[in-house]
């Protein structure tokens, strides 16, 4: 009931093209649904994050969809670039600052 | 803001000998700090969980006499590799987190630290 399930674990996209990444969880007392990009060697670094309360949240080129009902959220890169290359995760938590639960991460490939 | 360096960034030893890595948080007081560690093209695992002046909480399976955890400040927390093994070589990332700072409830990552144990 802890997991997060990430898919696909790969993707290739055109540059210029949107890259759509899902996650679906169980545990319905995750209320903090981070993304998480992570280059080659480096640590994570947050991109962009939702409560439960909003179905979507846009940041740049990067948005977050949220189904609460379906316990399914996406990332989606619009007009994806190739500096977006990189291992994206997707991650959950209960209650404010506590431990986060990841997905398997996706490695996006974007063919320029 | 909410930046968090780790070092080393790289270390090699040999079998047997033990390691130390630190993980501050340069510009936030971090209440909450916790320890992954990440194998090739893997997710982070997450090994503990250290609050300020208390005993870290291990997850299941991470063995605390092995990986020893001292969050001795707010802004310093250090995990020890005791007597490494070549099985121990992985990549280390820690986080941090400060609720009521203005900074969100988001986890704040280092670097990372590498690790080769020969």
């Amino acid at each position: 009931q802890q997991q997060v399930k990430q898919s696909p674990q790969s993707l290739i996209v055109q540059k210029g093209g949107i890259s759509i990444i899902n996650c679906a969880y169980e545990n319905t007392a995750f209320d903090y649904f981070p993304w998480y990009q992570q280059f080659p060697g480096k640590g994570p670094a947050l991109l962009i994050a939702i409560r439960p309360d909003v179905s979507e949240k846009k940041e740049g080129r990067f948005t977050i969809s949220f189904n609460k009902s379906a316990k399914q959220f996406s990332l989606h890169i619009m007009d994806s670039q190739p500096g977006d290359s990189a291992t994206y995760f997707c991650a959950a938590s209960v209650k404010y600052g506590n431990k986060l639960v990841f997905g398997a991460g996706t490695i996006l490939r974007v063919k320029s | 803001g909410a930046v968090v360096s780790q070092h080393p960034s790289w270390v090699i030893c040999k079998s047997g000998t033990s390691v130390k890595i630190e993980c501050r948080s340069l510009d936030f007081q971090a209440t909450t700090m916790f320890w992954y560690r990440q194998f090739p093209k893997q997710s982070l695992m997450l090994m503990a969980t250290s609050n300020e002046g208390s005993k870290a909480t291990y997850e299941q399976g991470v063995e605390k006499d092995k990986f020893l955890i001292n969050h001795a400040s707010l802004t310093l927390s250090t995990l020890t590799v005791t007597s490494a093994h070549p099985e121990d070589s992985s990549f280390y990332i820690c986080s941090a987190s400060a609720p009521g700072q203005g900074l969100g409830e988001t986890q704040y990552f280092g670097p990372g630290t590498r690790l080769l144990v020969l």
